[in-house]
């Protein structure tokens, strides 16, 4: 099946840091990137969704300034975390999604995620 | 508003029996379902899925029933084995009027399975 990676796995911050997260299609073109992250014992809500070449677009209560994206080709998104407060401390978990064909629903593939702890 | 309700946090069978896990969903929206299976401190991982013009899909020892007009589905996983253990998501998306957009997937908490040796 198809593969997603993250990197970092964790990471460990200090407050008012920046922290970069990598998402990786490794052996399909993703036309869609999803990001979303995870409180414990809740479901996976949604932040954003990228197309490559184009903006994300955000969920509501997402801060754009705040969570940045970029999709810069079809393998590859990134999620910049700015400014990072402890309150930003979750899981965070991209999928991805491939080019669309005649049947409905292409499935996301889902990376293993990234833990990150803001001091 | 939850549009997407699993609502029974946990659930424990033996090994060998059948697994039911239940989801029901608020949306008439809604057209595409999918089921994903979550260890700790990993993504999703796809299990089945199923299109509102079918009423079942099965797939191995996975099966996923679909109730449109009950807004209801369920998993069924037999014969349970300990290897099953894990977090269960529904999930829920609405491809008919995205128009050849992204599909967003909204999810259930989940349901913790336990199989017991």
């Amino acid at each position: 099946g198809a593969v997603v990676s993250q990197h970092p796995s964790w990471v460990i911050c200090k407050s008012g840091t920046s922290v970069k997260i990598e998402c990786r299609s490794l052996d399909f073109q993703a036309t869609t990137m999803f990001w979303y992250r995870q409180f414990p014992k809740q479901s996976l809500m949604l932040m954003a969704t990228s197309n490559e070449g184009s903006k994300a677009t955000y969920e509501q209560g997402v801060e754009k300034d705040k969570f940045l994206i970029n999709h810069a080709s079809l393998t590859l998104s990134t999620l910049t975390v700015t400014s990072a407060h402890p309150e930003d401390s979750s899981f965070y978990i991209c999928s991805a999604s491939g080019l669309r064909g005649l049947s409905p629903g292409d499935t996301q593939y889902f990376g293993p995620g990234t833990r990150l702890t803001v001091l | 508003d939850q549009q997407v309700k699993q609502n029974s946090p946990s659930l424990s069978v033996q090994e060998g029996r059948i697994s039911i896990l239940n989801c029901d969903y608020t949306n008439s929206m809604f057209d595409y379902f999918l089921w994903y299976k979550k260890y700790p401190a990993e993504g999703p991982t796809f299990l089945i899925s199923i299109s509102s013009i079918k009423d079942k899909n099965e797939d191995g020892r996975f099966t996923v029933f679909l109730n449109k007009s009950a807004k209801h589905l369920s998993l069924h996983i037999v014969p349970s084995q300990p290897g099953d253990s894990a977090v269960y998501f529904c999930a829920a998306s609405a491809v008919a009027g995205n128009q050849g957009g992204s599909e967003k997937l909204v999810f259930g908490k989940g349901t913790k399975l336990t199989v017991n040796p």
